[in-house]
């Protein structure tokens, strides 16, 4: 079962800032958070992973609280082409001595932007 | 970079039928995944390989399902004999342990 709790669906005006909250209350200290997107049709598609510390790339940001037990995926000015399903995974780090496992998908959140 | 590459994108057969799906994963990558997904059920992981060589495959859903990885560029997902209920897209992704990269998928419509 996914380990990840996440609204099943959020509308946000064009030009606005989405914001999608995920909660992984039960994340281990050797877990990275990991944020996928899939549009209809495609295959998903990597945003961000995190650890604790806070990450922005020319997508989005991510936001992580200090206990760790939550995220946000922040998109800053949502368009019309962000519509998708967001994912919220947490995935066990390589650096914990594991090898890389599969993702866990959970149903994730229905972004729809509306115009 | 070209990307994952899947082949064939669409595919539509007859119950009973042999159907291979094959990925080519991005150059220099050492991890290599197959999911599959359906709207009861989602995305599921059916099977990965690190170098070549199969680590799980847990999620392969029956003996009907195999995966092979020859070389470190190229794996094939087979089902045989195929039933209407394997209707779903299955996806390749690659990595080298960390954000993993997806294919395009493979829609599978078995009639």
């Amino acid at each position: 079962d996914a380990k990840t709790t996440q609204p099943t669906s959020m509308d946000c005006a064009e030009g606005r800032a989405a914001n999608l909250p995920c909660n992984h209350s039960t994340i281990s200290g050797n877990e990275y958070v990991y944020w996928y997107r899939q549009i209809h049709s495609q295959g998903p598609q990597y945003i961000f992973h995190g650890l604790k510390n806070n990450e922005t790339n020319e997508m989005a940001s991510l936001i992580i609280t200090e206990d760790r037990k939550s995220s946000t995926l922040i998109l800053p000015h949502a368009t019309l082409r962000d519509t998708a399903v967001y994912y919220c995974i947490v995935r066990v780090a390589l650096y914990s001595g594991g090898g890389a496992d599969g993702l866990t998908f959970g149903k994730g959140t229905h972004l729809i932007i509306q115009p | 970079d070209a990307g994952v590459i899947q082949s064939p994108r669409h595919e539509v057969t007859e119950m009973g039928q042999e159907v291979t799906l094959r990925c080519k994963p991005i150059s220099g990558h050492d991890y290599l995944f197959w999911y599959r997904q359906t709207m009861m059920r989602g995305l599921e992981l059916l099977i990965y390989f690190n170098n070549n060589v199969p680590i799980d495959d847990s999620g392969m859903p029956e003996d009907r399902f195999s995966a092979k990885m020859p070389n470190a560029s190229f794996s094939t997902l087979k089902i045989q004999p195929s039933e209407p209920r394997d209707s779903a897209v299955y996806f390749c992704a690659s990595s080298l342990g960390g954000p993993d990269y997806f294919g395009p998928g493979t829609r599978l419509t078995v009639l």
